[in-house]
């Protein structure tokens, strides 16, 4: 069965450096997504990306954060200056039209 | 900004009971979604709503959307220990672009 991968699982970087969290939506999807969760929190929308742009933003999306496909099949998640509370599980999702399929996440721990 | 609410926040119950949890919301949406997700795992996809007052069922779940669009609840019934985990609902935001908006989601836990 088809589904959204993420690499790495777990990413722990120091504060002001930058990460790239990486995804591989399933191949025929048209609409990628990143969400976060703060431990034991919600899941909060940051970005969707379609057509090769960004379709929507959140206020969390600042200009820290880019998005990029860079090929066929991979969507990243760069965060330029990472801050203590940038740690969470980062979600990557993607969908046809409707039903969004998620990642297993990558943890961020930033120290 | 939209916000949806779900109640129970969290509940613990005997294997075998039937559940019952509902979620929320200031706006309309055009599409809700149960997720259900496992300690250090992304949301699972269980059920999705497309009309309002559509019942679907997925094995032991059911959901129904709410006729007013504004809410829905999601029904497990027979539960079992492996139904341990925190249960989302998401509406579907369509206005120009789609965007999925998460509730705070309910805490299950099912005692053996």
């Amino acid at each position: 069965e088809p589904e959204v991968t993420q690499t790495p699982s777990h990413q722990v970087t120091q504060m002001g450096q930058e990460v790239i969290l990486r995804c591989v939506p399933i191949s025929n999807h048209l609409y990628f997504y990143w969400y976060r969760q703060i431990l034991g929190q919600k899941v909060e929308f940051l970005v969707s990306f379609y057509n090769n742009e960004i379709s929507e933003k959140s206020e969390i999306f600042d200009d820290q954060f880019s998005v990029e496909r860079p090929d066929g099949s991979n969507f990243t998640l760069k965060i330029r200056s990472t801050k203590l509370e940038d740690s969470a599980m980062y979600f990557c999702a993607s969908s046809v039209s409707t039903e969004a399929f998620f990642g297993q996440g990558t943890r961020l721990t930033v120290v | 900004g939209q916000q949806l609410n779900q109640s129970p926040q969290s509940m613990f119950i005997q294997e075998g009971e039937d559940v019952s949890m509902n979620c929320t919301s200031s706006s309309i949406f055009n599409t809700w979604l149960w997720y259900k997700q496992e300690p250090g795992e992304g949301p699972v996809l269980l059920i999705a709503l497309y009309k309002a007052g559509e019942l679907t069922s997925n094995g032991r779940l059911t959901a129904q959307f709410g006729i007013t669009r504004k809410d829905s609840f999601l029904n497990i019934s027979a539960s079992i220990p492996s139904d341990v985990g925190i249960y989302f609902c998401a509406g579907l935001t369509t206005s120009g672009t789609y965007k999925y908006i998460f509730g705070t989601g309910t805490r299950l836990k099912v005692l053996a």
